[in-house]
């Protein structure tokens, strides 16, 4: 079984501040994580992954995340957020290598970020 | 361009009536899902299907219906059964041990 939890339902930054989005899972398997931005009316476009390997893993747009198994944990942040970083983002897990679930992802219930000027 | 096309992008059902969306990709991808999306509820799995005339239930198939009779399109059924079918509907595909690519949704509004 698997679950995501994303501290904050909502944040708030001032532009050119940090970004950091929480997100703790528990699996019963090594999993694979994600996280994924949606804009408004819009599907999901994948930000990043972390599979197996290096644990500090890099995305799009400037975005980064760690692993940290020993914390159940897979933060997401950037160092200086943008206008057009205001979206709401989903951190999500599937089974990893070995593990039975076809590649379902169970998903968190999203964080929106706002971005002030 | 390679992608998930969902239609309509707006749909309207009246009480009692099935409705299905339309979800078509041309990735070539084997497997495909459904989710509903509920403001602060995140995503959840409402069907999904590895291969080719084979689906399983996710977390909340009950008052829904899928088929998969082409690998490129797995349309979903919103049955008279889904009491409370208003929500943001999002389709997926996915090859080997690629990440999701999902289309851009239908929102279902009940008349």
């Amino acid at each position: 079984a698997q679950s995501v939890t994303q501290l904050g339902s909502h944040v708030s930054v001032s532009e050119g501040a940090l970004v950091l989005l929480r997100c703790n899972y528990s699996s019963s398997v090594p999993p694979y994580l994600f996280w994924y931005v949606q804009y408004p009316n819009q599907g999901l476009q994948l930000l990043l992954k972390y599979t197996t390997g290096a644990t500090l893993v890099k995305g799009i747009n400037g975005f980064e995340a760690e692993f940290k198994k020993s914390e159940t944990s897979f933060h997401l942040t950037k160092p200086s957020a943008h206008m057009s970083d205001a979206a709401e983002y989903f951190c999500a897990v599937s089974g990893g290598a070995g593990g039975t679930s076809y590649g379902k992802l169970t998903f968190g219930q999203g964080t929106i970020l706002t971005v002030h000027p | 361009d390679g992608g998930i096309t969902q239609s309509p992008k707006y749909l309207f059902r009246k009480e009692g009536q099935n409705v299905t969306l339309s979800c078509e990709q041309n990735l070539n991808h084997d497997a495909m899902y459904w989710y509903r999306q509920d403001p602060g509820q995140g995503l959840r799995l409402i069907y999904y299907s590895q291969i080719v005339n084979d689906f399983q239930k996710g977390d909340i198939a009950e008052g829904y219906s899928v088929s998969r009779e082409k690998k490129e399109s797995f349309p979903l059924t919103v049955t008279s059964a889904q009491k409370n079918p208003t929500a943001f509907y999002l389709c997926a595909s996915r090859q080997s041990n690629q990440p999701q690519h999902f289309g851009d949704g239908t929102r279902l509004s009940i008349l």
